[in-house]
């Protein structure tokens, strides 16, 4: 079983529409949670970052943690088409040097 | 702006022949990783430089060195680049070991 898991879709939605993106994990010692946004052919950029568990929000992008269910999901709302690109979770543990670990991507289009 | 870079965007080299990949930063941080990502794939950690010192991920094929002559730059060398090496080299930076890690453009790789 992998330590981060996610759905790589791709998934396709109409613009304006409410994306939800999920990550599930095994290590109970994650506890910095980020999501990432990489446009084809091109670096991840961080979009949000969290502690530990509950909400964040950052304009049309919310990130929720649930660490007693080891989920984390990203909510998009009013989605666009320049929203189209793969969002890779990552964690990482807390105190020291902590490797980041990525899920896979979850590749997102939003049509017109 | 501070930023990451990396040149060049796109390498292509033999079979065998060695290679070099280069990172800059502007973001004076301490630390700088060098990531390989294969299609659809989460990025694998290959090695960091906390300042000076440098941490090879167990895994890492001895094919791949890293280099980081000052703060600013660091360089990946594949010694005999193999078909299995084509992929996406990320560079990344963060400030200590602790903090969220910002991703340069990507260099691609492609052996013939």
């Amino acid at each position: 079983q992998k330590e981060v898991e996610q759905d790589p879709g791709p998934l396709s939605v109409p613009e304006g529409a409410i994306v939800s993106l999920n990550c599930t994990y095994s290590n109970s010692a994650f506890q910095y949670f980020m999501w990432y946004r990489q446009y084809s052919r091109k670096g991840p950029e961080l979009l949000m970052y969290t502690y530990s568990s509950g909400n964040k929000e950052d304009g049309r992008f919310t990130a929720q943690v649930d660490k007693s269910s080891k989920y984390i999901s990203l909510f998009i709302r009013d989605s666009q088409p320049s929203d189209s690109a793969t969002y890779l979770c990552a964690m990482r543990g807390s105190g020291g040097y902590q490797k980041v670990t990525f899920g896979t991507g979850t590749k997102l289009q939003v049509i017109p | 702006d501070a930023m990451v870079i990396q040149n060049p965007r796109y390498q292509v080299t033999q079979f065998g022949k060695p290679v070099t990949l280069s990172c800059s930063q502007t973001l004076n941080h301490n630390v700088m990783y060098w990531y390989q990502q294969k299609s659809s794939q989460a990025p694998k950690l290959l090695f960091h430089y906390y300042d000076k010192d440098f941490n090879n991920e167990a895994d890492t094929p001895d094919n791949f060195q890293s280099r980081r002559p000052n703060t600013s730059f660091c360089f990946l060398d594949i010694r005999s680049p193999g078909l299995g090496d084509a992929a996406m080299y990320l560079c990344a930076t963060s400030r200590r070991n602790q903090e969220t890690q910002y991703f340069g453009p990507g260099t691609r790789l492609l052996v013939l």
